[in-house]
């Protein structure tokens, strides 16, 4: 596997359900993000973790919990969603140094019912 | 605050026509710059970015953006389209002062090229 993965691509639950989405980077990178992509809005960013501490959480509701167990890896727990957080969650790594680049994932339609 | 403005929602260009994407940025000073595609059901791509020297910077793809401190710009630009370049474009910005890499991204410009 290269770049960034993103597992599930698609996901249907219903506001009771707990559910999890996984991301993993293989660029040896120190930042991942979690981005929302809403249809008609600009990206959101959710949170930021450097180095493997959380350093932003953009007013993001507890129903969205990260997790950032080890550089490579980022998780976003859901539970008890509504259905306007339908959304394309992305996934995305970055080095923290003067780059300033980002790479992303494929993202997770996710659908709320 | 820091903001990206693409005043384009949708763009429609014929194949092999020339293209330009407009993006405004409203910083300070000089932030840093990034173009990001976007096609359906997929994640975001850079293109292309801009830190400091040459104001006319090339990308992947045959696309090429440019400077403008004068106007707070950083267009994209493509002398010839092709089909497999209908997608979304995102221009971003950095506030360039060191440590995690935060973008801002405007709301995005929809290309479609007819044949």
């Amino acid at each position: 596997e290269t770049g960034v993965t993103q597992t599930p691509r698609h996901l249907v639950m219903g506001m009771t359900n707990k559910k999890s989405l996984k991301c993993e980077q293989h660029l040896g990178h120190n930042a991942m993000y979690w981005y929302k992509q809403s249809a008609k809005k600009p990206l959101e960013l959710m949170f930021v973790y450097s180095l493997e501490e959380r350093v932003e959480n953009n007013s993001v509701p507890s129903r969205f919990s990260p997790e950032c167990p080890n550089s490579s890896h980022l998780f976003l727990h859901l539970h008890t969603l509504q259905p306007e957080d339908s959304a394309l969650y992305l996934c995305a790594s970055s080095q923290v140094t003067d780059s300033y680049e980002q790479y992303f994932g494929p993202g997770t339609r996710l659908t709320v019912t | 605050a820091q903001s990206v403005t693409q005043p384009d929602i949708h763009i429609t260009v014929s194949e092999g026509a020339s293209l330009e994407l407009r993006c405004n940025y409203s910083y300070g000073a000089t932030p840093y710059l990034f173009w990001y595609v976007q096609s359906p059901g997929q994640g975001l791509q850079l293109l292309l970015k801009y830190f400091s020297g040459d104001t006319l910077v090339q990308g992947i793809k045959g696309f090429e953006a440019e400077f403008k401190r004068s106007q707070s710009s950083f267009n994209l630009r493509k002398p010839s389209v092709h089909w497999s370049d209908a997608a979304e474009y995102f221009c971003a910005v950095a506030p360039g002062s060191g440590g995690y890499n935060k973008l801002i991204f405007g709301a995005g410009t929809r290309l479609a090229v007819h044949p």
